[in-house]
């Protein structure tokens, strides 16, 4: 499976300031998801991620928040803009393998930890 | 997507068998089922994927039904280590499914 490097693992921010949260793929993967974990809770998908086209945001999420790159099939980019205490959460990077098979499931990141103050 | 449901949390002892069931009554017919663990300050870790009947790796076993409307994750004898958030996923693989995130079962395991 792939193997994913997040950075950084963790990070106190002012509110008002933006942070960018990288996600670096050892493999080309055709597909990659954002999502946000707020303490003690479950993941909430922010958005899909695909090479060459715009992201796909899901509801609640919107891209003037949360610009998400891709320049090509191993990286990727989440930007949490103009941040407030509320967006204090983990954010996770998942990837779906090229040529997926039934057998291999999902790989995440280890997490971005996010404090605002 | 097919929504699940699974126990909040469940509480069991050191070298006894685990079973989580999950429900997933709308589940399509290409959707297969994935199972996912998570500990603290971790991202989640593929257990065990399957579609029908049983499935078994080194880690657990994948019961279900003909159905298909529910699914059983089994521990055998767990460990402390085993403590974790299990997520039940259903989604159809093939088509790159976007993985959504029911609530989990907190598994607690006691000495």
């Amino acid at each position: 499976s792939a193997v994913i490097s997040q950075k950084p693992s963790r990070d106190i921010c002012q509110r008002g300031t933006s942070l960018t949260i990288q996600c670096q793929v050892d493999s080309q993967v055709t597909m990659m998801f954002w999502y946000r974990q707020q303490p003690g809770q479950s993941l909430t998908l922010i958005a899909t991620a695909n090479q060459g086209s715009e992201a796909t945001y899901e509801s609640g999420f919107v891209i003037d928040k949360f610009p998400i790159s891709r320049p090509n099939l191993t990286f990727s980019t989440l930007t949490v803009s103009n941040m407030s205490p509320e967006d204090s959460s983990i954010y996770l990077c998942s990837v779906a393998g090229q040529g997926l098979s039934p057998s291999n499931g999902y790989t995440f990141g280890s997490g971005t930890r996010l404090t605002v103050v | 997507l097919a929504k699940t449901t699974q126990p909040i949390s469940m509480d069991s002892y050191e070298g006894q068998e685990v079973n989580i069931t999950c429900s997933h009554n709308n589940i399509a017919t290409n959707d297969y089922i994935t199972w996912y663990q998570q500990f603290p300050s971790q991202g989640p870790r593929f257990i065990i994927q399957g579609y029908k009947t049983k499935v078994t790796n080194e880690v657990a076993s994948l019961f279900i039904p003909a159905d298909r409307k529910s699914s059983t994750l089994s521990l055998p004898r767990v460990s402390l280590s085993d403590t974790a958030v299990y997520y039940c996923l259903v989604g159809d693989v093939a088509g790159g499914f976007k993985t959504i995130f029911g609530a989990g079962t907190r598994l607690f395991v006691k000495a």
